[in-house]
Order: C-alpha cells, then sequence, then structure tokens
C-alpha cells in the first residue's frame, strides 16, 4: 500500500494527450512538499522527468508537463510517441514515520 | 553531467549481509547526498534512506532501522549501502541517486545493483 495513490495503468494512441494523478494526503502533498516525477523504461533505471512540481530537467521534452493543487499532483503527457510507453512513479515527502521519502505505486503507461 | 556507477550484482544467503557500491563522477559528492531506492521484481519503488556527502549524517526509513547501515568515502566520492540479516523478500534492485537533501529530487540514478537472496 503505497503512500501516494497512482492509477495502475493508462493509455492512450499515438499523437493523444494523457494524464496520471498521484493523491496524497495532508501529512505529504497536502502539506505543500513537492512532488516529482520520475520514468521508468523497461530494463532501466528511473530518470527524473519533472521537479519540483512543474519544473523540467533539460532534455526532457516540453510534451511533459507537471501540476499540483492541494493534496494531489498530475502528469500530462501530450502528443504520446510510442517511445513514452514506460512506468510513471510521483515521489514526495511525507512528515509521518520521522519523515520519509515516499513514492506512488507507479502507473504504466501503454500506447496502443 | 554527474554520473552514478554502482557495484555488480550478488546472490546472497537468507540471514547474510550485502554491501553496495555506488561511486559518483565528477566533483560535486560533498554538495549533495545520496538516497538508496530499492524495487522488487515486478514492484514499485521504496525509498531505504539518506546519507549526507557533507558531514555523513543519515536518515533511514523506520522500516529498515536496525538492519541498514550507509557510509561513505568521500577520498573516492563513493556511497555505500549495507543491509544486513537478509532475507528472501529483500531480492530486489537496489539503485543509488544523488540528491541535494531531504525532500529534494532524485537526479542522476546509478544503474541499479541486483541482489537475490536465495538458500
Amino acid at each position: 500500500q503505497s503512500v501516494l495513490t497512482q492509477p495502475p495503468s493508462v493509455s492512450g494512441a499515438p499523437g493523444q494527450r494523457v494524464t496520471i494523478s498521484c493523491t496524497g494526503s495532508s501529512s505529504n502533498i497536502g502539506a505543500g512538499f513537492n512532488v516529482h516525477w520520475y520514468q521508468q523504461l523497461p530494463g532501466s533505471a528511473p530518470t527524473l522527468l519533472i521537479y519540483a512540481n512543474d519544473n523540467r530537467p533539460s532534455g526532457v521534452p516540453d510534451r511533459f508537463s507537471g501540476s499540483k493543487s492541494g493534496a494531489s499532483a498530475s502528469l500530462a503527457i501530450t502528443g504520446l510517441q510510442a517511445e513514452d510507453e514506460a512506468d510513471y512513479y510521483c515521489q514526495s515527502y511525507d512528515t509521518r514515520l520521522s519523515g520519509s521519502e515516499v513514492f506512488g505505486g507507479g502507473t504504466r503507461l501503454t500506447v496502443v | 553531467q554527474d554520473l552514478l556507477a554502482q557495484s555488480g550484482a550478488e546472490v546472497k544467503k537468507p540471514g547474510a549481509s550485502v554491501k553496495v557500491s555506488c561511486k559518483a563522477s565528477g566533483d560535486t559528492f560533498k554538495t549533495y547526498g545520496i538516497s538508496w531506492v530499492r524495487q522488487a521484481p515486478g514492484q514499485g519503488l521504496e525509498w531505504m534512506g539518506w546519507i549526507s556527502g557533507y558531514n555523513g549524517n543519515t536518515h533511514y526509513a523506520q522500516k529498515f532501522q536496525g538492519r541498514l547501515t550507509m557510509t561513505t568515502d568521500t577520498s573516492t566520492s563513493t556511497a555505500f549501502m549495507e543491509l544486513r540479516s537478509l532475507r528472501s523478500d529483500d531480492t530486489a534492485f537496489y539503485y543509488c541517486a544523488r540528491c541535494a537533501g531531504r525532500t529534494n529530487w532524485f537526479d542522476p540514478w546509478g544503474q541499479g545493483t541486483l541482489v537475490t537472496v536465495s538458500s
């Protein structure tokens, strides 16, 4: 049971837009802590996709965007491409248990 | 761009210990911290703990306290993660990742080290 809740899977056709939600609570996202997103391609380590809610590292296409509102955050991917097929994870900080980094359970994106 | 290079795969018996290394390139090791994250086969990401590259301060997830130790060797820009009393459910990929401090993002990540616990 992950502290942050993500849908297990989403899918979309090439060129479409998809969103992935990340729902937290008053001890993490709702407390004002930033949300970060990672992409994990099959067989690879995760890579940073969005940091501090809505910032893209250099090299990440602007098709990827992040937002945060209240105790939730979202990752949006526009102009879906086959290479976007991957697992996506959100991450934040939680004040419980002496404070710890927490992840969502992950969302598998399938490009159909 | 700094890179993190981890040690190779390990196979351990239940009850044993494993020590995984994570060597950072570049000269910014003392400016950042290193977090360790693990991923069981087919499962999600689980944060294990953090160590400061500046002063070696640590913060472990409550779940691992008592059998997890993180250390650094600043002379070689290397971080280490030792997990003791291994069980079969410790079988996972173990990743190190650079972070500016607690509550910050992880970037970059090491390539991962597969630790298999089996009798």
